[in-house]
């Protein structure tokens, strides 16, 4: 079956330094690839995506990659804020399909050092 | 307010009792997924609703289910309660069948004593 997985599992960076979270995919059906990230106790929350025609995708500190060819794909953030600290899930799913469900990789919790 | 309405909040609920979670989707949205966190855990996909139907199931179990009505709010029932199922249980709502950048609402917390 489908399975994204995730690492690392726990993440921590001096503030002002980069973050990567990284995520491989198994589905090579895949073409929608979108990142969330979940604050302590609050619902998870679209930050970025990347559909599968686009190498690279930037968004002010925050950019994504994809490599299809490895079905491998990543989260750079960059200049971290303490408001970064949080848990950031990646995700993979068909779109254009009846199987369109995302599945979620089991997450990154990044820290922020001051 | 992301426009995800999910009662209620707060659950708890004794073992081997049996509970309905209720989702309404945003204003134009067709389909309803449900999603369970368990403590520092990632997002489980339960199943998928589109316009009334059933499109996708995870790996839910046979004491859960669930449906999505006319006005297209869904309810899941989780039924004969164990501990494990002490959870966060997350519904998300997209437009289409496709599941194209999803929407959370806050999620109901589940304790299961």
């Amino acid at each position: 079956g489908e399975n994204v997985e995730q690492h690392p599992s726990t993440l921590s960076v001096q503030e002002g330094d980069s973050a990567v979270i990284k995520c491989t995919y198994s589905d090579s059906a895949s073409n929608y690839f979108p990142w969330y990230k979940q604050e302590l106790g609050k619902r998870p929350q679209l930050i970025i995506d990347i559909r599968s025609n686009v190498g690279e995708k930037k968004d002010q500190r925050i950019a994504v990659t994809l490599n299809k060819t490895a079905k491998h794909f990543s989260l750079h953030i960059t200049e971290t804020q303490p408001e970064d600290s949080a848990v950031y899930f990646c995700a993979a799913s068909r779109r254009g399909s009846s199987a369109s469900k995302i599945i979620f990789g089991s997450g990154t919790r990044l820290s922020i050092r001051p | 307010d992301s426009g995800v309405t999910q009662t209620p909040k707060h659950l708890i609920t004794a073992t081997g009792q049996r509970v309905t979670l209720r989702c309404s989707p945003r204003s134009g949205d067709l389909s309803v997924y449900w999603y369970q966190q368990s403590l520092d855990q990632g997002l489980q996909f339960l199943i998928q609703y589109y316009n009334g139907e059933e499109r996708a199931k995870g790996n839910i179990l046979e004491r859960f289910s669930a449906q999505q009505f006319p006005d297209l709010h869904s309810e899941l029932n989780l039924s004969s309660l164990e501990l494990g199922d002490s959870a966060l249980y997350f519904c998300a709502s997209s437009v289409g069948r496709e599941s194209y950048g999803y929407t959370f609402g806050s999620g109901t917390r589940l304790t299961v004593v």
